[in-house]
């Protein structure tokens, strides 16, 4: 099966811009997760979405990160205005489990390589 | 916050070596999983062991967990070049529904 698919794979812009990225899950995977991965830690979560509606978005910065997930399927990430902070590699997941009190496995996309100059 | 701590921080072994991570979390959980990132690339599943597990294998892998020191261990062995990655262990918290990770091991097999 084709797995999770994130574009672009790298970008570049000045801080204050604005900047989106594009995740398509795996075909029928009700659950997308959108993390945030700065140079030598682990990912971090932003958002999490079951089928269109938001489960989790605890820690999105919701001043200037919005995401959407309209159709159940894919789903963009936005960043407006950027920071310097904001650099760093943005990761798509998705997983089959739904309606379940335990986390399985994720699968995960290549991530968006984000510089904020 | 972040979850997990594993140590150490980085791993460089021969091949054909055995390489063993650990990862210590805080709170109570319902399971474990480790994942591998290669460089520039994203994390690959390696392996979940549920909290009323001790130990489970898949091929070269070994994982480990007790609950009661919150820890957990992953051994590779007989490394290959190609296990050259940083390894990642994300706790399923109970009363959470999403993953927390650790900040990684990075883990140098050298050919």
């Amino acid at each position: 099966e084709a797995g999770v698919a994130q574009s672009p794979r790298y970008k570049i812009i000045e801080k204050r811009q604005s900047v989106a990225f594009w995740c398509n899950p795996i075909s029928g995977h009700a659950t997308l997760y959108w993390y945030q991965q700065i140079l030598g830690q682990g990912p971090k979560l932003l958002i999490q979405f079951q089928n269109n509606g938001v489960v989790d978005d605890s820690q999105l910065p919701k001043d200037r990160f919005s995401a959407e997930r309209l159709k159940g399927v894919d789903s963009t990430l936005k960043i407006q205005p950027a920071k310097l902070e904001d650099s760093a590699v943005y990761l798509c997941a998705s997983t089959d489990r739904m309606g379940s009190k335990s986390s399985y496995e994720q699968y995960f996309g290549p991530g968006t390589r984000l510089t904020v100059t | 916050s972040q979850q997990g701590e594993e140590d150490p921080q980085a791993l460089s072994i021969q091949e054909g070596e055995n390489a063993t991570m650990n990862c210590s979390y805080k709170t109570s959980i319902n399971n474990l999983q480790w994942y591998r990132q290669n460089s520039g690339r994203g994390l690959v599943h390696l392996i979940l062991i549920r909290s009323n597990e001790r130990e489970k294998h898949s091929g070269r892998l070994r994982v480990t967990l007790d609950t009661s020191k919150k820890s957990s261990s992953l051994l590779i062995t007989a490394s290959r070049a190609a296990d050259t990655a940083s390894y990642f262990c994300a706790t399923d918290r109970v009363g959470a529904n999403n993953l927390f990770f650790g900040t990684g091991t990075r883990l140098t097999v050298i050919p």
